[in-house]
């Protein structure tokens, strides 16, 4: 069965400062990995996603994500966090068991602070 | 974007409701999730071209429709006091990123 787990339910950074937010996943066959953001209040919103190719991805609002096969890991990355980056992400893997159907498989989510 | 309706509702135990949902336009393919308070979205199903085509772990007092004009439902009977949770709607191009709305907020009393 597909998985991802989020192994820190927090993370916090000051204003300015790299962030990394951990992901690492379980899937049989390649992995189709995504990572999205949920503000309060607000639906979910996709940041950036894996399929192949260059293992270092960029997405939105200037984060990217490494991933690494032999780690089968895929964190979440910025080079200089702002305050308005606080909100709640998540990592998430499609399930390929099905032809005929996209099941996104989400971790349980990281919060994610970030300090003046 | 996505909508979803209402915003907020209180029901309770045993009761039937409809959430509804309107997808991005052009987008075939609508899926609901469940999100209980501090865990991540749960698949409950996915239509694609108005049928039921992936189906997660919920029971069959969770259905719902897809119509052609970009609306869907979701319908939940027999309410039980687990089924609180933010419900999500999601709407894409199968195979494709989701674009997720607001969210509908539900409390069973």
């Amino acid at each position: 069965a597909q998985s991802v787990a989020q192994p820190e339910d927090q993370v916090n950074v000051a204003e300015g400062n790299p962030l990394t937010v951990k992901c690492t996943y379980s899937v049989s066959g390649n992995p189709y990995l995504f990572w999205y953001v949920q503000y309060p209040n607000r639906g979910l919103q996709f940041l950036l996603k894996y399929i192949t190719g260059d293992n270092l991805v960029k997405g939105s609002y200037g984060f990217e994500a490494e991933f690494n096969k032999s780690q089968t890991s895929f964190h979440l990355k910025k080079p200089s966090a702002l305050v308005s980056d606080s909100a709640l992400y998540f990592c998430a893997v499609r399930d390929m068991s099905w032809s005929s159907a996209s099941k996104i498989i989400f971790g349980s989510g990281t919060r994610l602070s970030i300090r003046p | 974007g996505v909508t979803q309706s209402p915003t907020h509702l209180i029901k309770t135990r045993g009761q039937q409701v409809t959430l509804r949902c309107s997808s991005q336009s052009g987008h075939n393919t609508v899926s609901w999730y469940q999100q209980a308070l501090g865990q991540g979205p749960q698949f409950i199903f996915q239509y694609y071209r108005e049928e039921e085509n992936g189906r997660g772990n919920f029971p069959p007092r969770f259905s719902g429709l897809q119509f052609p004009n970009d609306s869907s439902e979701l319908n939940v009977n027999a309410l039980e006091l687990d089924d609180s949770a933010l419900y999500l709607c999601a709407s894409s191009l199968l195979n494709e990123k989701l674009f997720f709305g607001s969210g509908t907020q539900l409390s069973v009393l």
